[in-house]
C-alpha cells in the first residue's frame, strides 16, 4: 500500500520557471491538501479540494495553482517561480469522517535560484 | 495565520525520562490532533482527542486538552532515542465546515540522547 506519493522527491529551478508537483494517494481519499513548510514556520495550507474536480484557497495561495481532475491525483503549479516559494512541499489526504486525519506524503524539496 | 504555538520550541532530554510538549490554540476547536515528523520525512499522525475529552492514551502517549484555556499537552513516557523527531499539533477549528483543514502550530524538537 504506497499511501500519498509526491513527485519530484527534489527539484531546483530558476526564477521563471515552471513546473508542477504531482500528488497520487491510493486511499481513496476525498479531501487532499497541499503545504508548504519552513523553517520555524511549522505547515502553511496551499490549496485544497475536498472531492474530484473541487479546488479552495488555503492560507497562502498566491503565486500556486492546483487541479484535481482525477480522485487520486491532486497537482500543484507554480507558472512563474519565485525565490519566496523555495520550500518543502507537502501533499496528504483525508478521508471524510475520522476526525480528519491526514495522510501525508515524504514531501517535494524545491529551491529557487 | 497559524493557530497554534508549541512550548518548548526545542526539548532535549536523556533516554528514559519523559518528554512534555505543550500547545495553545486561539478558536473553538472540534479536535486536536498530534502529529509527529522525522527528520526530512512527512508527518505521521499520533493521536487525536475530540473537544469533549480531556484526556486520551495511547501506548507510551498521552494528551490532554483544556478548552477553557486553550490548550493541550502531549506527554511521551519513558523516551527513546527513537523518539527524537519535531512534533507539532493541529486543530480542527469548529468553523472550518466539511474541509478538513487542519491548522498547524510550529512544532517542538525533541532530542533524546542514548
Amino acid at each position: 500500500n504506497a499511501g500519498v506519493t509526491q513527485t519530484p522527491k527534489f527539484r531546483v529551478l530558476k526564477t521563471g520557471q515552471s513546473m508542477t508537483l504531482l500528488c497520487a494517494q491510493d486511499m481513496n481519499h476525498e479531501y487532499m491538501y497541499w503545504y508548504r513548510q519552513d523553517p520555524g514556520m511549522g505547515l502553511r495550507l496551499i490549496h485544497y479540494s475536498v472531492g474530484e474536480g473541487t479546488t479552495a484557497k488555503g492560507e497562502v495561495p498566491d503565486g500556486y495553482n492546483v487541479s484535481r481532475l482525477k480522485k487520486q491525483n491532486f497537482l500543484l503549479g507554480l507558472e512563474s517561480a519565485a525565490p519566496s516559494q523555495t520550500s518543502v512541499y507537502f501533499c496528504a489526504s483525508s478521508p471524510t469522517g475520522e476526525g480528519n486525519i491526514q495522510y501525508f506524503g515524504a514531501g517535494t524539496r524545491l529551491s529557487v535560484l | 495565520s497559524q493557530q497554534g504555538e508549541e512550548d518548548p520550541q526545542a526539548l532535549s532530554i536523556q533516554e528514559g525520562e519523559n518528554a512534555t510538549m505543550n500547545c495553545s490554540y486561539k478558536t473553538s476547536i472540534n479536535n486536536l490532533q498530534w502529529y509527529r515528523q522525522n527528520s526530512g520525512r512527512g508527518l505521521v499522525h499520533l493521536i487525536l482527542i475530540r473537544s469533549n475529552e480531556r484526556e486520551k492514551h495511547s501506548g507510551r502517549l498521552r494528551v490532554t486538552l483544556d478548552t477553557s484555556k486553550k490548550s493541550s499537552s502531549l506527554l511521551i513516557t519513558a523516551s527513546r532515542a527513537a523518539d527524537t523527531a519535531s512534533y507539532f499539533c493541529a486543530t480542527v477549528n469548529s468553523g472550518s465546515g466539511n474541509t478538513g483543514k487542519l491548522i498547524f502550530g510550529q512544532g517542538t524538537t525533541l532530542q533524546v540522547k542514548p
